[in-house]
């Protein structure tokens, strides 16, 4: 398996605009988390899904946020419309469930530049 | 999840055992101890976790204090590419729920 693939890797925008970050977790893992990374905030869990079912979203940070997972294999995060705080990388992990709780599954993750 | 501590940063030269310490005094009998780290630019990856027991795999060994008060990650022969960021994450296990990340310790591998 190729991992966790997130796309793109880079990302740059002018403030107002759509922005959708993509992300493909490994086959078979059945949980699925976006993060937020910034030098002030540290890594922050944004939403996380189940079976593609949202299960938190309490770390999105307002309703320009949204995400989506039509399916097993693949799951969009979306802002619209952006602002340059929203300037940040962006990761997506996946897991599976199992009797301890296997680890989790990072992607590259998705430098975002908002200008 | 039980609330972590760590030294902003350490520094070890290369060749070295590089001893990471965490607190976890509030920790919690179901919850296991989990260390991640976070190479520049790139996304966090998995080391090893335990919940009772010293653990070891081929990165690194877990020492876990009888207490289950504290803990130590120890990367035997630490070399420059080591150099990351380390977190200690104390959580429930049995299931594969979300980690919650603390601001880690920057371990920087001398030459």
């Amino acid at each position: 398996d190729a991992g966790v693939i997130q796309s793109p890797r880079h990302e740059v925008t002018e403030m107002g605009q759509e922005v959708t970050l993509r992300c493909k977790p490994i086959s078979g893992h059945d949980y699925l988390f976006w993060y937020r990374q910034t030098m002030m905030r540290g890594l922050e869990l944004l939403i996380y899904f189940n079976n593609n079912v949202p299960i938190d979203d309490s770390g999105m940070p307002e309703d320009r946020f949204s995400a989506k997972m039509p399916n097993a294999s693949f799951s969009t995060l979306k802002i619209q419309p952006s602002e340059p705080r929203d300037s940040a990388v962006y990761f997506c992990a996946s897991s599976s469930t199992g009797p301890l709780g296997i680890e989790a599954f990072f992607g590259q993750g998705t430098r975002l530049t908002v200008v | 999840d039980a609330k972590t501590t760590q030294p902003t940063s350490m520094d070890c030269a290369e060749g070295r055992a590089a001893n990471l310490p965490c607190n976890h005094s509030t920790i919690s009998g179901n919850e296991y101890v989990y260390w991640y780290r976070q190479i520049h630019s790139q996304g966090p990856q998995y080391i090893i976790h335990g919940l009772k027991n010293n653990e070891t795999n081929e990165m690194a060994s877990l020492i876990i204090t009888e207490d289950r008060k504290s803990s130590t990650l120890i990367l035997p022969h630490a070399t420059l590419r080591d150099t990351a960021v380390y977190y200690c994450i104390v959580r429930v296990s049995g299931s594969a729920r979300q980690l919650t990340f603390g601001s880690g310790t920057q371990l920087t591998v001398l030459p």
